[in-house]
C-alpha cells in the first residue's frame, strides 16, 4: 500500500547549519506531496507542497523538490534558525483524498 | 471564519465519562478529518467526512469512538467511555478535497486528559 519513509529523529543541529530531512513515499501513482510543520505548543501547518513531478514547493527558506525517479520529496534549508525548532511532518494525497503521513522527524536548533 | 477552531481547548476527564470534541471548518471546505496525535507521536487517522457521502470509519480505534457532522459543517467526535489510553491531542482539519491540491488546514487540537 501507499506510505511515506522519512528520516527519524531528532535531528539536532547548529544554527546557520545546512538542512536535509529525507523523505520517500511509495505510491501507485504520482501523488501530491507536503511538508507540514509544527512548532512546539502548536497546531500542524503547512509548510510547502508539490503537486506533480519535478515541482519545487518553497517556503520561510525551506524547499522540497518532487522526483519521481527516486520517489523522494526531501526538505532542505540553507541556514536554520533557532526558530526553526519544531517536527516535520512528510505527506502524500492518496486516491481518496486522504493524506498518508510520515511519521514525524523533531528538529534541535541549537544556539 | 478564518480557520479551523477546534473547542475545548483542554479537556480533563475522569475516566468512565463521556466527551464530546467540536470541529468548525474552514467554511466552504467539503471534507473534515479527525486525527490524533498521542504524545511525541506521529497522526493517526480516525474519521473523514467528504460532503453527503457516508464517512470514512476504518481509522476509529473501537467503537467508544463516533463523530457526526452536521449541515457539511460543524463536527463532533464523542468518545463513549473514556480510558486513560485515549489521552492525546486531537486533531481537525478540512478541505476542498479536490481543489488546492487537496491541502489540509488544521485546527488547534483539544487536549484530553483523562485522569
Amino acid at each position: 500500500g501507499d506510505s511515506v519513509t522519512q528520516m527519524e529523529g531528532p535531528v539536532t543541529l547548529s544554527e546557520e547549519a545546512f538542512l536535509t530531512i529525507n523523505c520517500t513515499y511509495t505510491a501507485t501513482g504520482y501523488p501530491s506531496l507536503f511538508w507540514y510543520v509544527q512548532y512546539p505548543g502548536e497546531g500542524l501547518q503547512l509548510l510547502l507542497k508539490a503537486t506533480k513531478a519535478d515541482d519545487k514547493g518553497s517556503n520561510k527558506g525551506f524547499e522540497a523538490t518532487y522526483r519521481k525517479e527516486t520517489t523522494s520529496f526531501h526538505l532542505e534549508k540553507g541556514s536554520v534558525q533557532v526558530s526553526d525548532s519544531a517536527v516535520y511532518f512528510c505527506a502524500q494525497l492518496d486516491s481518496n483524498y486522504q493524506l498518508i503521513w510520515g511519521a514525524g522527524t523533531k528538529l534541535i536548533i541549537k544556539p | 471564519g478564518a480557520g479551523v477552531s477546534q473547542s475545548p481547548s483542554n479537556k480533563v476527564t475522569e475516566k468512565g465519562k463521556d466527551v464530546e470534541l467540536r470541529c468548525d471548518p474552514i467554511s466552504g471546505h467539503t471534507a473534515l478529518y479527525w486525527y490524533r496525535q498521542s504524545l511525541g507521536q506521529g497522526l493517526e487517522f480516525l474519521i473523514y467526512f467528504q460532503g453527503n457521502s457516508a464517512p470514512d470509519k476504518s481509522g476509529l480505534p473501537s467503537d467508544r469512538f463516533s463523530a457526526e457532522r452536521t449541515g457539511g459543517s460543524v463536527s463532533t467526535l464523542t468518545i463513549q467511555r473514556t480510558q486513560q489510553e485515549d489521552s492525546a491531542v486531537y486533531l481537525c482539519a478540512s478541505s476542498f478535497r479536490d481543489r488546492g491540491g487537496g491541502t489540509q488546514y488544521f485546527g488547534p487540537g483539544t487536549r484530553l486528559t483523562v485522569l
